[in-house]
Protein backbone atom coordinates (compact mmCIF):
# COMPACT_ATOMS: atom_id res chain seq x y z
CA UNK A 1 0.00 0.00 0.00
CA UNK A 2 1.18 3.49 -0.90
CA UNK A 3 1.50 5.88 1.93
CA UNK A 4 3.85 7.42 4.61
CA UNK A 5 5.23 6.10 7.60
CA UNK A 6 6.77 7.74 10.71
CA UNK A 7 8.40 5.89 13.57
CA UNK A 8 8.46 5.89 16.38
CA UNK A 9 4.78 6.75 17.41
CA UNK A 10 5.74 7.30 20.87
CA UNK A 11 9.25 8.73 21.79
CA UNK A 12 10.94 9.82 25.24
CA UNK A 13 14.15 11.29 25.29
CA UNK A 14 16.02 12.70 28.21
CA UNK A 15 17.01 16.54 28.37
CA UNK A 16 19.77 17.41 25.98
CA UNK A 17 19.89 14.42 23.96
CA UNK A 18 19.31 14.77 20.50
CA UNK A 19 16.70 12.85 18.79
CA UNK A 20 15.69 11.89 15.34
CA UNK A 21 12.31 11.18 13.88
CA UNK A 22 11.55 8.86 10.86
CA UNK A 23 9.82 9.75 7.95
CA UNK A 24 9.65 7.65 4.50
CA UNK A 25 7.18 8.03 1.93
CA UNK A 26 6.55 5.32 -1.38
CA UNK A 27 3.91 8.02 -3.09
CA UNK A 28 6.80 8.72 -5.49
CA UNK A 29 6.07 12.16 -4.11
CA UNK A 30 8.89 14.86 -4.31
CA UNK A 31 7.95 17.98 -1.88
CA UNK A 32 7.62 16.56 2.06
CA UNK A 33 7.12 18.74 5.27
CA UNK A 34 7.78 18.55 8.66
CA UNK A 35 5.37 20.13 11.36
CA UNK A 36 4.79 20.43 14.59
CA UNK A 37 1.59 20.50 16.45
CA UNK A 38 1.02 21.38 20.21
CA UNK A 39 -2.32 21.75 21.72
CA UNK A 40 -4.15 24.82 21.35
CA UNK A 41 -1.91 25.78 18.12
CA UNK A 42 -2.44 25.11 14.31
CA UNK A 43 -0.09 23.21 12.63
CA UNK A 44 3.43 24.89 12.53
CA UNK A 45 6.00 24.22 9.48
CA UNK A 46 9.28 23.63 10.68
CA UNK A 47 11.04 22.65 7.27
CA UNK A 48 10.16 21.71 4.25
CA UNK A 49 11.79 19.77 0.79
CA UNK A 50 10.94 19.99 -2.73
CA UNK A 51 13.46 17.61 -4.17
CA UNK A 52 16.00 15.56 -3.07
CA UNK A 53 19.27 17.32 -1.41
CA UNK A 54 17.22 20.51 -1.36
CA UNK A 55 15.20 21.52 1.56
CA UNK A 56 14.08 24.91 3.18
CA UNK A 57 13.58 26.32 6.90
CA UNK A 58 9.92 26.98 7.67
CA UNK A 59 8.34 29.12 10.30
CA UNK A 60 10.17 27.26 13.81
CA UNK A 61 13.44 25.81 12.01
CA UNK A 62 15.83 26.74 15.15
CA UNK A 63 16.76 24.18 16.80
CA UNK A 64 15.65 21.86 14.24
CA UNK A 65 17.84 20.06 11.30
CA UNK A 66 16.44 17.63 8.25
CA UNK A 67 17.96 15.95 5.12
CA UNK A 68 16.78 14.48 1.82
CA UNK A 69 19.68 12.05 0.63
CA UNK A 70 16.88 9.88 -0.59
CA UNK A 71 13.46 11.14 -2.39
CA UNK A 72 11.62 8.89 -0.10
CA UNK A 73 13.21 9.79 3.35
CA UNK A 74 13.27 13.03 4.98
CA UNK A 75 13.91 12.88 8.84
CA UNK A 76 13.81 15.45 11.18
CA UNK A 77 16.63 15.39 14.27
CA UNK A 78 15.37 17.21 17.30
CA UNK A 79 18.71 18.90 18.67
CA UNK A 80 19.50 19.97 22.64
CA UNK A 81 19.37 23.68 21.03
CA UNK A 82 15.61 23.16 20.89
CA UNK A 83 14.05 24.69 24.20
CA UNK A 84 10.56 23.63 24.03
CA UNK A 85 10.99 19.80 22.15
CA UNK A 86 7.89 18.00 24.02
CA UNK A 87 5.19 18.12 20.52
CA UNK A 88 3.07 15.39 18.61
CA UNK A 89 5.64 15.80 14.78
CA UNK A 90 3.81 15.01 11.93
CA UNK A 91 5.45 14.41 8.47
CA UNK A 92 3.50 14.92 4.88
CA UNK A 93 4.74 14.61 1.53
CA UNK A 94 2.62 16.32 -1.76
CA UNK A 95 3.34 15.89 -5.47
CA UNK A 96 5.79 18.78 -6.59
CA UNK A 97 4.95 21.09 -9.93
CA UNK A 98 8.69 21.76 -10.28
CA UNK A 99 9.37 23.96 -13.45
CA UNK A 100 5.75 24.76 -13.48
CA UNK A 101 5.75 28.41 -11.56
CA UNK A 102 7.52 30.01 -9.22
CA UNK A 103 6.01 28.86 -5.94
CA UNK A 104 8.25 27.51 -3.61
CA UNK A 105 5.59 25.47 -2.08
CA UNK A 106 3.62 22.73 -4.12
CA UNK A 107 -0.13 23.10 -3.96
CA UNK A 108 -1.24 19.65 -4.49
CA UNK A 109 -2.87 18.15 -1.63
CA UNK A 110 -0.65 16.84 1.35
CA UNK A 111 -0.89 13.26 2.55
CA UNK A 112 0.16 13.05 6.14
CA UNK A 113 2.16 10.35 8.31
CA UNK A 114 1.03 9.00 11.94
CA UNK A 115 2.89 11.12 13.56
CA UNK A 116 5.35 10.85 16.61
CA UNK A 117 4.68 12.49 20.02
CA UNK A 118 8.30 13.69 21.58
CA UNK A 119 8.28 13.42 25.17
CA UNK A 120 11.47 15.26 26.55
CA UNK A 121 12.24 14.49 30.13
CA UNK B 1 -5.52 37.41 15.78
CA UNK B 2 -4.92 34.47 14.29
CA UNK B 3 -5.14 34.49 10.34
CA UNK B 4 -7.71 31.21 10.46
CA UNK B 5 -10.70 31.23 13.07
CA UNK B 6 -12.59 27.76 13.56
CA UNK B 7 -15.58 27.83 15.49
CA UNK B 8 -16.54 26.44 17.79
CA UNK B 9 -13.70 24.85 19.48
CA UNK B 10 -15.85 22.14 20.92
CA UNK B 11 -18.65 20.45 19.63
CA UNK B 12 -20.83 17.84 21.01
CA UNK B 13 -23.66 15.85 19.63
CA UNK B 14 -26.25 13.37 19.43
CA UNK B 15 -25.96 10.68 16.40
CA UNK B 16 -28.23 11.69 13.28
CA UNK B 17 -27.81 15.36 13.72
CA UNK B 18 -26.19 17.72 11.20
CA UNK B 19 -23.37 18.92 12.07
CA UNK B 20 -22.00 22.87 11.09
CA UNK B 21 -18.16 23.85 11.42
CA UNK B 22 -17.06 26.87 10.39
CA UNK B 23 -14.03 28.74 9.28
CA UNK B 24 -13.39 32.26 8.67
CA UNK B 25 -9.76 33.66 7.29
CA UNK B 26 -8.07 37.26 6.93
CA UNK B 27 -5.62 36.98 3.99
CA UNK B 28 -6.14 36.19 0.36
CA UNK B 29 -6.12 32.49 -0.81
CA UNK B 30 -5.26 30.30 -3.50
CA UNK B 31 -7.04 27.13 -2.11
CA UNK B 32 -8.79 26.42 1.39
CA UNK B 33 -8.06 22.83 2.95
CA UNK B 34 -10.32 20.51 5.45
CA UNK B 35 -8.45 17.96 7.14
CA UNK B 36 -9.42 15.25 9.67
CA UNK B 37 -7.82 14.28 12.83
CA UNK B 38 -8.30 10.97 14.46
CA UNK B 39 -8.02 10.51 18.07
CA UNK B 40 -4.54 8.49 17.38
CA UNK B 41 -3.44 12.01 15.44
CA UNK B 42 -2.93 10.75 11.70
CA UNK B 43 -4.61 13.70 9.63
CA UNK B 44 -6.52 13.02 6.37
CA UNK B 45 -7.38 15.42 4.04
CA UNK B 46 -10.96 15.82 2.92
CA UNK B 47 -11.33 18.46 0.74
CA UNK B 48 -9.62 21.39 -1.10
CA UNK B 49 -11.88 24.48 -2.28
CA UNK B 50 -11.09 27.09 -4.21
CA UNK B 51 -14.84 28.20 -4.72
CA UNK B 52 -18.21 26.57 -4.52
CA UNK B 53 -18.95 23.50 -3.15
CA UNK B 54 -17.58 19.75 -3.06
CA UNK B 55 -19.67 16.42 -1.48
CA UNK B 56 -18.16 13.21 -0.52
CA UNK B 57 -20.75 10.99 1.17
CA UNK B 58 -22.13 12.91 4.06
CA UNK B 59 -19.76 15.59 3.87
CA UNK B 60 -20.35 19.13 2.01
CA UNK B 61 -17.72 21.76 2.37
CA UNK B 62 -18.50 25.61 0.73
CA UNK B 63 -16.62 28.56 0.40
CA UNK B 64 -17.75 32.26 -0.22
CA UNK B 65 -14.41 33.85 -1.25
CA UNK B 66 -15.89 37.45 -0.78
CA UNK B 67 -16.70 36.80 2.88
CA UNK B 68 -13.62 34.91 3.46
CA UNK B 69 -15.36 32.23 4.92
CA UNK B 70 -15.57 28.23 4.69
CA UNK B 71 -18.15 25.98 6.43
CA UNK B 72 -17.80 21.95 6.74
CA UNK B 73 -21.52 20.49 6.83
CA UNK B 74 -21.80 16.80 7.99
CA UNK B 75 -25.22 15.49 7.58
CA UNK B 76 -26.32 12.51 9.58
CA UNK B 77 -23.68 12.48 12.11
CA UNK B 78 -22.50 8.88 13.85
CA UNK B 79 -20.30 8.59 16.53
CA UNK B 80 -17.02 7.69 13.95
CA UNK B 81 -17.27 11.25 12.98
CA UNK B 82 -16.10 12.26 16.13
CA UNK B 83 -12.08 13.88 15.50
CA UNK B 84 -11.11 17.26 15.32
CA UNK B 85 -11.65 19.21 12.16
CA UNK B 86 -9.03 21.28 10.76
CA UNK B 87 -9.37 24.26 8.67
CA UNK B 88 -6.15 25.08 6.55
CA UNK B 89 -5.55 28.41 3.73
CA UNK B 90 -3.21 28.85 0.85
CA UNK B 91 -1.82 32.32 1.42
CA UNK B 92 -1.99 33.39 -1.94
CA UNK B 93 1.09 36.01 -1.42
CA UNK B 94 3.61 33.52 0.22
CA UNK B 95 1.87 30.60 -0.77
CA UNK B 96 2.16 29.31 2.71
CA UNK B 97 -0.56 26.66 4.35
CA UNK B 98 -1.78 28.57 7.40
CA UNK B 99 -4.01 26.41 9.86
CA UNK B 100 -6.91 26.59 12.03
CA UNK B 101 -6.69 25.39 15.92
CA UNK B 102 -9.40 23.17 14.85
CA UNK B 103 -12.70 22.24 16.04
CA UNK B 104 -13.21 19.14 18.43
CA UNK B 105 -16.56 16.82 17.49
CA UNK B 106 -17.69 14.37 19.52
CA UNK B 107 -20.94 12.68 18.48
CA UNK B 108 -22.51 10.46 21.06
CA UNK B 109 -25.01 7.41 19.88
Amino acid sequence: DGGITQSPKYLFRKEGQNVTLSCEQNLNHDAMYWYRQDPGQGLRLIYYSQIVNDFQKGDIAEGYSVSREKKESFPLTVTSAQKNPTAFYLCASSPSRIGMGTSLYSTDTQYFGPGTRLTVL
Amino acid sequence: KNEVEQSPQNLTAQEGEFITINCSYSVGISALHWLQQHPGGGIVSLFMLSSGKKKHGRLIATINIQEKHSSLHITASHPRDSAVYICAVRSYNTDKLIFGTGTRLQVFP
